[in-house]
């Protein structure tokens, strides 16, 4: 099984609607980083959280981490084509011992049709 | 402020050869992550260096290796190399460690790699 679970694995929506991707861990999460990917190409870092609770917002995208910190959520707004592409979450799953790894979900790849 | 820097961006080689890959962190990151992403595994953890020295290491052979420079710039080399080794190859910097540290990591675009 996935260590870390994404939920749905691809997303088709109409431009101007709401959506939601999620971010399952079975383990404490240490740290949470979501990213955006264009196929073929690199990941652009979109926002971090640490503590449980903690919510961040960037233009028209918002995370969340839950209390209990092994679950987090994307929620994008009023979506636009440019938010096509590959959404990936990354974990810090062991703390101050990590060292540099993260461990990412399988991504959720989404479509905006105009 | 230049991001991660990669090269090359492509490359194809054969069953058996070697290969080596190159990584320049953001001005300033001292760590450096290398990651394979593939369709069937996604992305999988190689090595991580900070200081020029390797502190963490995922499940990869031996094939695999790769070292740090004292200006942070980073190498990865694949030994003898096999047709499953095709994967686009990320690099990533940070300024600490990823872990504790609350510093993200900063991914180059990769590089694609093609066995044949």
């Amino acid at each position: 099984s996935q260590e870390l679970e994404q939920s749905p694995q691809s997303l088709i929506v109409q431009e101007g609607k709401n959506l939601t991707i999620n971010c399952t861990s079975s383990k404490t999460l240490y740290g949470l980083y979501w990213y955006k990917q264009k196929y073929g190409e690199g990941l652009i870092f979109l926002m971090m959280l640490q503590k449980g609770g903690e919510e961040k917002s960037h233009e028209k995208i918002t995370a969340k981490l839950d209390e209990k910190k092994q679950q987090s959520s994307l929620h994008i707004t009023a979506s636009q084509p440019s938010h096509a592409g590959i959404y990936l979450c990354g974990a810090d799953r062991t703390g101050g011992t990590s060292y540099g790894k993260l461990t990412f979900g399988q991504g959720t790849i989404l479509t905006v049709h105009p | 402020k230049a991001g991660v820097t990669q090269t090359p961006r492509y490359l194809i080689k054969t069953r058996g050869q070697q290969v080596t890959l190159s990584c320049s962190p953001i001005s300033g990151h001292r760590s450096v992550s290398w990651y394979q992403q593939t369709p069937g595994q996604g992305l999988q953890f190689l090595f991580e260096y900070f200081s020029e020295t390797q502190r963490n290491k995922g499940n990869f052979p031996g094939r695999f290796s790769g070292r740090q420079f004292s200006n942070s710039r980073s190498e990865m080399n694949v030994s003898t190399l096999e047709l499953g080794d095709s994967a686009l190859y990320l690099c990533a910097s940070s300024l600490a460690p990823t872990g504790g540290s609350g510093q993200p990591q900063h991914f180059g675009d990769g590089t694609r790699l093609s066995i044949l």
